[in-house]
């Protein structure tokens, strides 16, 4: 898994803070969007996801807030912990069974 | 534990040989998926099951083939290795093919064709 992450933007918070993390998605047609984690080494795990009827969901520390009029989702992490280190991306979906996944972001909780 | 189980988690192959990566899950789940991750992309979906008994392609279908062997395993074959085949792939479930919570995910195999 370290080599997916050979090119990725890196957000570096300390511990405690509160992180964000932006997504600019392709499709104005999308309706249905997800944020995974992925931590080194694993496979992508699901955190939390929102559909275009909505502009805002929070689950246990996390947030999702969708924008469609510029087409751009964040995912806030509330009180950050080194167990948040990861790579974060988000995926959209128009309905098919397509998902277009996004490149990343790295996330460093420094202690 | 339930989820999404890949084998082999490493592999080396040479220029032209083949192989199979093999994937089963334990959650019922109706389909399936092979995707490749690569430095600076996002997920591509190589080949996808919707249901048991059906295949279709993805993204970037060239060089692989799958197989669905029942409902819980879905294998992907490299029938003859190149370099650009140099991947992270990631096999995936899903109850349905678009449904909510998205997919699980394997742990994934690391290949590396020389």
């Amino acid at each position: 898994g370290e080599s997916v992450g050979l090119h990725l933007p890196t957000l570096s918070v300390q511990e405690g803070d509160n992180s964000i993390i932006n997504c600019a998605y392709s499709n104005s047609a999308s309706d249905y969007f997800i944020w995974y984690k992925q931590e080194s080494g694993k496979g992508p795990q699901f955190i939390i996801d929102i559909r275009s009827n909505m502009d805002k969901r929070q689950g246990q520390r996390v947030t999702v807030l969708l924008n469609k009029t510029v087409k751009h989702l964040s995912l806030q992490i509330a009180a950050t912990q080194p167990g948040d280190s990861a790579v974060y991306f988000c995926a959209e979906n128009s309905g098919t069974y397509k998902y277009i996944f996004g490149t990343g972001t790295r996330l460093k909780v420094l202690a | 534990n339930a989820g999404v189980t890949q084998t082999p988690k490493f592999q080396v192959l040479k220029t032209g040989q083949s192989m199979t990566l093999q994937c089963a899950q334990d959650m019922n789940h109706n389909s399936m998926y092979w995707y490749r991750q690569d430095p600076g992309m996002g997920l591509r979906l190589i080949y996808y099951s919707a249901s048991e008994g059906t295949t279709d392609k993805g993204e970037v279908p060239n060089g692989y083939n799958v197989s669905r062997l029942n409902k819980r395993e879905f294998s992907l074959r490299l029938e003859s290795a190149a370099p650009s085949q140099t991947s992270v792939y990631f096999c995936a479930s899903s109850e349905a093919i678009r449904t909510p919570y998205g997919y699980t995910f394997g742990s994934g195999t690391r290949l590396t064709v020389v």
